[in-house]
């Protein structure tokens, strides 16, 4: 079964410093990979993707992630982070049984403090 | 402005109840999606319509319905509201087919039944 971890509930990171949101997934076939982030009391808003191509891929507001194919993980990173960095970020999965359908994972709360 | 928006933003409302709520997007995509999000903040599919034709439907109670007038339009009927279903509610669309196109969320409309 397709599947998406996000195994951080929360990642703490003072202003200033680098900061790594994990995912790995599972799926057949080849994976389609997208992080969104969530601000509180609004909807999710797209940061990049994976389909296929350079394995580092770069999104809005400076993120960019990596994917690993043998290690089945797409960790988002941002070289500098921001306090209004803080906020709720999904990573998601392309179903390979459906090409419509998102997996999501369980969402990581990034604290950045000043 | 060019988005996914949804009506209402809030829905309070008694057991037993008969709701609806309205996603609009004018991006001229040509896909969109009924998604819901619990207290933890995990996000699962519910259904996905394609051109107006329903292509995902997820494991729901029949006392959800949706429907899609249009490509710009689909909506959420729900029928003897249960406690169960507090919740936000967020739709989205997207363009493109192999599920390679991102997903625009709509702001979500935060339903409580009492």
């Amino acid at each position: 079964a397709q599947s998406v971890a996000q195994p951080e509930d929360q990642v703490n990171v003072a202003e200033g410093n680098p900061l790594t949101v994990k995912c790995t997934y599972s799926v057949s076939g080849n994976p389609y990979l997208f992080w969104y982030v969530q601000y509180p009391n609004r909807g999710l808003q797209f940061l990049l993707k994976y389909i296929t191509g350079d394995n580092l891929v770069k999104g809005s507001y400076g993120f960019e992630a990596e994917f690993n194919k043998s290690q089945t993980s797409f960790h988002l990173k941002k070289p500098s982070a921001l306090v209004s960095d803080s906020a709720l970020y999904f990573c998601a999965v392309r179903d390979g049984g459906s090409s419509y359908k998102l997996i999501f994972g369980s969402g990581t709360r990034l604290l950045v403090r000043p | 402005d060019t988005a996914v928006s949804q009506t209402p933003k809030y829905l309070v409302t008694q057991m037993g109840n008969d709701k609806s709520i309205k996603c609009e997007q004018n991006l001229g995509h040509d896909t969109m999606y009924w998604y819901k999000q619990d207290s933890k903040k995990f996000l699962k599919i519910m259904f996905s319509y394609n051109n107006k034709e329903l292509i995902i439907n997820e494991t729901v109670p029949n006392r959800f319905s949706p429907k899609s007038p249009d490509k710009a339009h689909l909506n959420l009927h729900i029928n003897s509201l249960e406690l169960g279903d507090s919740a936000v509610y967020f739709c989205a669309s997207s363009q493109g087919s192999g599920g390679a196109g991102e997903q625009f969320f709509g702001p979500g409309t935060r339903l409580t039944v009492l």
